[in-house]
C-alpha cells in the first residue's frame, strides 16, 4: 500500500543553520509528493509540491526534489530562522484517489537564536 | 485570507456519548475532508465528500462515524458513541478541486474521551 516515512523529531538547529528533513515513500503509480507546514496554534498549509519525478518544489527558501530512483522527496532550507519553528509533515497523493493524502507522523522542528 | 475554521477547538467527553466537531470550510471549495491523529502517530484520512455524499472513506470510518453537511456553510463529524480509541486531533479540509493537491486544513478540533 501508499505510506509515507519521515525522520523522527524534534529536529533542533540554530539560526542560519542548514536543514534537512528526510522523507520516503512507497507507493504504486505515480504520486503526487508534498510537504505540509503545521505553526503553533494553526492548521496545516501547504509549503510545496512536485507532482512528477525530478521536479523541484520550492517555497520561502525551502527546496524539495521529487526522487524516483530512491523514492524520496527530503526537505531542504539553506538558513534556517526562528520563525521556521513548526512541525513538517511529508504527504502523497496517490495516482488514483480523491485527494487522499497519505500523511507521514511529521517531524518538528525547533530553531533557537 | 480565506480559512477554514473548526469547533470545538478542544473537547472533553465521557465514553459512549455523541460528538459532533463542527467546520466551516472555505465558501467556494467543493471537496470535504475530515483527517485525524492519535498522539504519536500519523495523521490519517477519514473521509472526503463532494456534491452531499461520501466520495470516499478509510476503514477508520466505520459506522459509529457520519458526515453531513446541513446547510450551506458547515460541514461536520459526528461519532455516535466515542470510545477511548477516538481521542484524536481531527482536522478538517476543503479544497476548490482535485487536481492539485492543495487541502486547507483547519486548526483541529482535539478530542479526549475519558
Amino acid at each position: 500500500g501508499n505510506s509515507v516515512t519521515q525522520m523522527e523529531g524534534p529536529v533542533t538547529l540554530s539560526e542560519e543553520a542548514f536543514l534537512t528533513i528526510n522523507c520516503t515513500y512507497t507507493a504504486t503509480g505515480y504520486p503526487s509528493l508534498f510537504w505540509y507546514v503545521q505553526y503553533p496554534g494553526e492548521g496545516l498549509q501547504l509549503l510545496l509540491k512536485a507532482t512528477k519525478a525530478d521536479d523541484k518544489g520550492s517555497n520561502k527558501g525551502f527546496e524539495a526534489t521529487y526522487r524516483k530512483e530512491t523514492t524520496s522527496f527530503h526537505l531542504e532550507k539553506g538558513s534556517v530562522q526562528v520563525s521556521d519553528s513548526a512541525v513538517y509533515f511529508c504527504a502523497l497523493s496517490p495516482s488514483t484517489g480523491f485527494q487522499k493524502l497519505v500523511f507521514g507522523t511529521g517531524t518538528r522542528l525547533l530553531v533557537s537564536p | 485570507e480565506p480559512e477554514v475554521t473548526q469547533t470545538p477547538s478542544h473537547q472533553v467527553t465521557q465514553m459512549g456519548q455523541e460528538v459532533i466537531l463542527r467546520c466551516v470550510p472555505i465558501s467556494n471549495h467543493l471537496y470535504f475532508y475530515w483527517y485525524r491523529q492519535i498522539l504519536g502517530q500519523k495523521v490519517e484520512f477519514l473521509v472526503s465528500f463532494y456534491n452531499n455524499e461520501i466520495s470516499e472513506k478509510s476503514e477508520i470510518f466505520d459506522d459509529q462515524f457520519s458526515v453531513e453537511r446541513p446547510d450551506g456553510s458547515n460541514f461536520t463529524l459526528k461519532i455516535r458513541s466515542t470510545k477511548l480509541e477516538d481521542s484524536a486531533m481531527y482536522f478538517c479540509a476543503s479544497s476548490a478541486g482535485t487536481g492539485t493537491g492543495e487541502l486547507f486544513f483547519g486548526e483541529g478540533s482535539r478530542l479526549t474521551v475519558l
